[in-house]
């Protein structure tokens, strides 16, 4: 039974390009969230997605955006990169809805560096 | 609003010796809390969750962690520690399991031999 899946491993932008970033959830999860974790800090959440809409989003500018396709995979997108935007991008995947009682499982991450 | 303070960045035992990670948090709803675990260049691995029920929760690899509301606290313990353990730990809070997960800024654990 595969887990959460991120594609790629790691990636390397300069700024102002655009980069799209790929998950795949764990089999029987229908709600993915993705969430930003720089260097030395804690993982901050960007957005969820759940039966294809942006159900829930944090503190994060218009340039991150997402989709979910039919079979609940995921991408986000960065446009316009800046150097702060380098960091371990984490997908996580839970069953039954944003508002079920079951825990988030995690990907291993797609580390972003910005040059 | 919910926030999670985890109380030292960096803690260091000696193998065999118990382990003690703070986290106190701040809910405006009952909250649903956890202890997940990331080893270098990996995702992050749960721990054990609190719900609801009973406070003192057992997780894996011989963790486990006491809900106390009045103290607003979810500190997470082991009674002896393994050179396996070293790890950073986060607590995160939500008021869903489902949903946004707040976390605190980590905790590396170092075990020496």
């Amino acid at each position: 039974d595969a887990g959460v899946t991120q594609s790629p491993t790691h990636l390397i932008k300069t700024r102002g390009q655009q980069v799209t970033l790929r998950c795949s959830p764990k089999s029987g999860h229908d709600t993915v969230s993705w969430y930003q974790q720089a260097l030395g800090q804690g993982p901050q959440f960007i957005f969820q997605y759940y039966e294809e809409e942006e159900r829930q989003r944090g503190n994060f500018p218009d340039r991150f955006s997402g989709h979910q396709f039919p079979n609940y995979s995921s991408e986000l997108n960065v446009n316009a990169l800046l150097l702060g935007d380098s960091a371990l991008y984490l997908c996580a995947s839970s069953g039954w809805g944003w508002a079920s009682n079951q825990p988030q499982h995690f990907g291993d991450g797609t580390r972003l560096s910005i040059l | 609003a919910q926030s999670v303070t985890q109380l030292g960045s960096h803690v260091s035992v000696s193998e065999g010796a118990l382990v003690l990670l703070r986290c106190n948090y701040s809910s405006s709803v009952p909250p649903y809390l956890f202890w997940y675990v990331q080893y270098p260049n990996q995702g992050l691995q749960l721990l054990l969750k609190y719900t609801t029920g009973a406070t003192l929760v057992k997780g894996i690899n011989g963790f486990e962690a006491e809900f106390k509301k009045s103290e607003t606290s979810f500190h997470l313990t082991k009674p002896s520690a393994h050179m396996s353990d070293a790890a950073e730990y986060f607590c995160a809070v939500t008021m869903n399991q489902g949903g946004k997960l707040i976390f605190g800024q980590g905790t590396e654990l170092s075990v020496k031999p």
